[in-house]
């Protein structure tokens, strides 16, 4: 079946650093989104890419997705404390949406 | 606008009791999933709706899970009888449609945390 993994597992960095996670599924993907969840909450949508290759932003977030629509990418630039949480990238096949193994990132102030 | 709606919140049983889960997506979505999400973990998809008809339920652990969805808004999820490993939280999200390449953000629930005893 349709696999989702994301690395790193956690990240801690310092206010200011920025932070990286990547998604990698195991089957081509018709689009991808990105969620955020802080603790104790519910997951929020943050994007949905669907082209193969495509770059969005959102203020310090970049996303991209993979040529191949196999991976896909949230980078953040200059980390602030209210970025605290665990991204999730969720990838759909056909009809099917599978999670990642989601990124939990800690701030540092 | 209202968001999705779930209830209870907590509920605390015993291992081989019954429980339902209540969901009221957002007006007009068609769409509706269940999702179980186990501490530390990203959710894993149950069971989709397109309407009232079911989308996907093959991780749904048909010998104990059922969800219905009848006249195609609100939903119930129930575990009978539970099992420890059960306890999780369980999400419900709604989205507007599902096809493929369409716009479909999922909207979540504040979810249902269920802790088997």
């Amino acid at each position: 079946g349709q696999q989702v993994m994301q690395i790193p597992q956690y990240q801690h960095v310092q206010e200011g650093e920025d932070f990286t996670t990547y998604c990698n599924s195991s089957t081509t993907l018709s689009n991808i989104q990105w969620y955020k969840q802080r603790p104790g909450g519910h997951p929020v949508f943050l994007i949905q890419l669907v082209k193969s290759g495509e770059v969005k932003k959102q203020k310090r977030l970049t996303f991209q997705f993979g040529e191949a629509k196999k991976n896909s990418s949230l980078h953040i630039t200059a980390t602030q404390t209210t970025d605290v949480g665990t991204y999730f990238c969720a990838g759909r096949g056909y009809q099917k949406v599978t999670f990642g193994t989601g990124t939990k990132l800690q701030v540092i102030p | 606008e209202a968001g999705v709606a779930q209830s209870p919140r907590y509920k605390i049983i015993e291992k081989r009791q019954s429980v339902a889960f209540w969901c009221n997506p957002i007006s007009g979505h068609a769409t509706l999933y269940w999702y179980q999400q186990i501490l530390g973990q990203g959710p894993k998809l149950l069971i989709q709706f397109q309407n009232n008809g079911v989308v996907d339920d093959s991780q749904l652990p048909k010998d104990r899970f059922s969800a219905e969805r009848l006249k195609g808004v609100d939903s119930t999820l129930k575990i009978q009888p539970a099992k420890l490993e059960d306890s999780a939280v369980y999400l419900c999200a709604s989205s507007l449609g599902q096809l493929a390449g369409s716009y479909n953000e999922q909207f979540f629930g504040p979810g249902t945390r269920l802790t088997v005893l």
